[in-house]
């Protein structure tokens, strides 16, 4: 069984400019979460989308959207990137309504010059 | 508003000692509890939940304690080994919600 799968797996992008991440979850889930990780910060919860509608959304700025797609994969869009967006982006896969356990993918590394 | 502390960012524990990674939590509406293992490059690993029901939980070499009283849980490896060394997060979730809260993590070093 495929695990999560988050591409690409590294960016560079200039301040300023807008990138669109993707994840793939695990066949069979349907639910989706995004989490930026950044150091001394832990993993902050972005949102997290439920059979194509988001169900839950963190303290992130409106620049950070999301969306998920008929066959459950996701997408994250930055735009207007900040310095401070540098971080590790990952996404999380849960195949239970209450999501008792997520699983995750590598993440990507997003850098802003 | 870090809703789920760990208070020491590193630890270091000889290999075969007990290795124990604390974790605090200030919202009394959590009921689930889990660790997750981060290594470098990789994305976090689950390794073992607890729900508020219980007060232990046991998978091999780990246990969770969950004392609800002092929003306190903890996670014990034993004996360490060499390859447990990573970074160790602990989160907490409302059933009745869809988000976890993570901590901060600690890295855990287990020196051969």
């Amino acid at each position: 069984k495929a695990g999560v799968t988050q591409t690409p797996r590294y960016l560079i992008k200039t301040r300023g400019q807008q990138v669109t991440l993707s994840c793939s979850p695990i066949s069979g889930h349907r639910s989706v979460s995004w989490y930026q990780q950044t150091p001394g910060q832990g993993l902050q919860f972005l949102f997290e989308y439920f059979s194509e509608t988001q169900r839950n959304k963190g303290n992130f700025p409106g620049r950070f959207s999301g969306r998920q797609f008929s066959n459950s994969r996701s997408e994250m869009n930055v735009s207007t990137l900040e310095l401070g967006d540098s971080a590790l982006y990952l996404c999380a896969s849960s195949g239970t309504v209450t999501n008792t356990e997520a699983f995750f993918g590598q993440g990507t590394r997003l850098t802003v010059v | 508003d870090q809703q789920v502390k760990q208070n020491s960012p590193s630890l270091s524990v000889q290999e075969g000692r007990i290795s124990i990674l604390n974790c605090d939590y200030t919202n009394s509406m959590f009921d689930y509890f889990l660790w997750y293992k981060k290594y470098p490059a990789e994305g976090p690993t689950f390794l073992i939940s607890i729900s508020s029901i219980k007060d232990k939980n046991e998978d091999g070499r780990f246990t969770v304690f969950l004392n609800k009283s002092a929003k306190h849980l903890s996670l014990h490896i034993v004996p360490s080994q060499p390859g447990d060394s990573a970074v160790y997060f602990c989160a907490a979730s409302a059933l009745t919600g869809n988000q976890f809260y993570f901590g901060t993590g600690t890295s855990l070093t287990v020196i051969p």
